[in-house]
């Protein structure tokens, strides 16, 4: 089965420091994309970067970036001057192919505090 | 403003008593697709339509219902609701099938099955 895992169910940073959410990933297959959603307490699911996987450049976002490990499937996020609106459940998500709908398939998520 | 949106927000309901979430969209999407998020278990997929009128089973449909007859509507029908289907339910919509680009949720519905 093609999964996402989040080893880290949750996470503390402070105010302005740095913080790296892990995510793996198995597929089977060469090309795909892979994305981070953040999901505050609003519940609204917001799309925060996304990666190609034959780019072999890591994808940034202001503040927000990814270490992509293609042969190791993993796939990092990293928060750079963590602010208090970065607090909220991120989910790593991988699409799959025509034969699963392109289906994002979701890992459980990790959930950031951020400490003043 | 671009935006997926659903209804109802919340509700609660008793077992065995239909109901239909709809998600409407505005962005002349293609791809719909519906979403149940547990806690411990992350967003799993219920449904998707590539198109009007081409639907098909996500990871979890059982005792779920949709339909797709027009482009920017995508209703999630419950038949006979069971305690199991309390969730948070999220529709998403995308350019195409192929689901490359940003998948733009709706602000998910809370349902409690009593």
């Amino acid at each position: 089965a093609q999964t996402v895992t989040q080893s880290q169910p949750e996470m503390s940073v402070q105010e302005a420091e740095t913080v790296t959410l892990s995510c793996t990933y198995d597929t089977s297959e060469s090309d795909y994309y892979l994305f981070w959603y953040k999901q505050p307490p609003s519940r609204q699911m917001i799309l925060v970067i996304r990666q190609e996987a034959y780019k072999q450049q890591n994808a940034t976002e202001n503040r927000f970036s990814v270490n992509f490990q293609k042969a190791a499937k993993s796939f990092s996020l990293k928060i750079s001057d963590s602010q208090l609106g970065d607090a909220a459940m991120y989910f790593c998500a991988y699409v799959f192919g025509l034969d699963s709908g392109y289906a994002l398939n979701f890992g459980k998520g990790t959930s950031l505090l951020v400490t003043p | 403003e671009a935006q997926v949106t659903q209804n109802p927000r919340y509700l609660i309901t008793v077992t065995g008593k239909k109901l239909t979430v709809t998600c409407s969209q505005n962005m002349n999407h293609e791809y719909m697709s519906w979403y149940r998020q547990d806690p411990g278990l992350g967003l799993r997929q219920i449904y998707y339509s590539m198109n009007v009128e081409v639907t098909d089973k996500g990871d979890v449909p059982e005792g779920y219902k949709v339909s797709r007859k027009e482009k920017r509507n995508f209703p999630l029908i419950l038949e006979s609701p069971s305690p199991n289907q309390t969730s948070l339910y999220f529709c998403a919509s995308s350019w195409s099938g192929q689901n490359t680009g940003e998948l733009f949720f709706g602000e998910g519905s809370r349902l409690t099955v009593l």
